[in-house]
């Protein structure tokens, strides 16, 4: 069973901060890393698909880095709005597996 | 809108029942991928079709079966119903069938067994 965690499990900030967000996986035989934006009553939305160690990637104000050796992925949101509120999720697939297995989820609010 | 369809949006339906779900994958797309949200769960990875051809199971269980026609539409059909099976089902959809190839869902179907 391949575990991902994601870290925290929930998360307020104020309209502007910057936030980031973990996602853990296993180190071994590494094949892809996605990122999802999942807003309430929506459905899970591609932000980002990573393959490579020290993959950087970046969509407007959210970018994301991944350590494929250390077996973690980063997600940063600079200058937080409200719409940014939604739930974000990683998915991990291993080279010997042809799905993904995805981590719970870290939920943000952005107060305005 | 990310172009997958899924109908029905809402089922309610009694135990040992059997329903069909359906999904209509993006224009070009040949892979779909079924997932299960239940309550108490992260997304589940219940199975992937490319092309017609079963791709990949993950932990679907053996009530459950799926197909992908030939217009590369899909149906997920879920038999003896029982309780734990409420959940929100979605489809999701890519060119390609690696694991490595973005995906896109479908807005799910809600399945509520009474």
């Amino acid at each position: 069973i391949l575990n991902v965690e994601q870290s925290p499990q929930s998360l307020h900030v104020q309209e502007g901060d910057s936030t980031n967000f973990t996602c853990s996986f296993p180190s071994s035989n590494f094949y892809a890393l996605h990122w999802y934006r999942w807003e309430t009553a929506k459905s899970p939305e591609a932000l980002f698909v990573m393959t490579l160690n020290g993959d950087e990637k970046k969509k407007g104000r959210i970018s994301a880095t991944l350590n494929t050796k250390e077996g973690y992925s980063y997600l940063y949101i600079k200058g937080s709005q409200p719409e940014d509120s939604a739930t974000y999720l990683c998915a991990f697939s291993s080279g010997s597996a042809r799905q993904l297995t995805f981590g719970s989820g870290t939920q943000l609010t952005v107060l305005p | 809108d990310s172009g997958v369809t899924q109908t029905p949006k809402h089922l309610i339906t009694a135990t040992g029942q059997r329903v069909t779900l359906r999904c209509s994958p993006r224009s070009g797309d040949l892979s779909v991928y079924w997932y299960q949200q239940s309550l108490d769960q992260g997304l589940q990875f219940l199975i992937q079709y490319y092309n017609g051809e079963e791709r990949a199971k993950g932990n679907i269980l053996e009530r459950f079966s799926a197909q992908q026609f030939p217009d590369l539409h899909s149906e997920l059909n879920l038999s003896s119903l029982e309780l734990g099976d409420s959940a929100l089902y979605f489809c999701a959809s890519s060119v390609d069938p690696l694991p490595s190839d973005e995906q896109y869902f479908g807005p799910g179907t809600r399945l509520t067994v009474t």
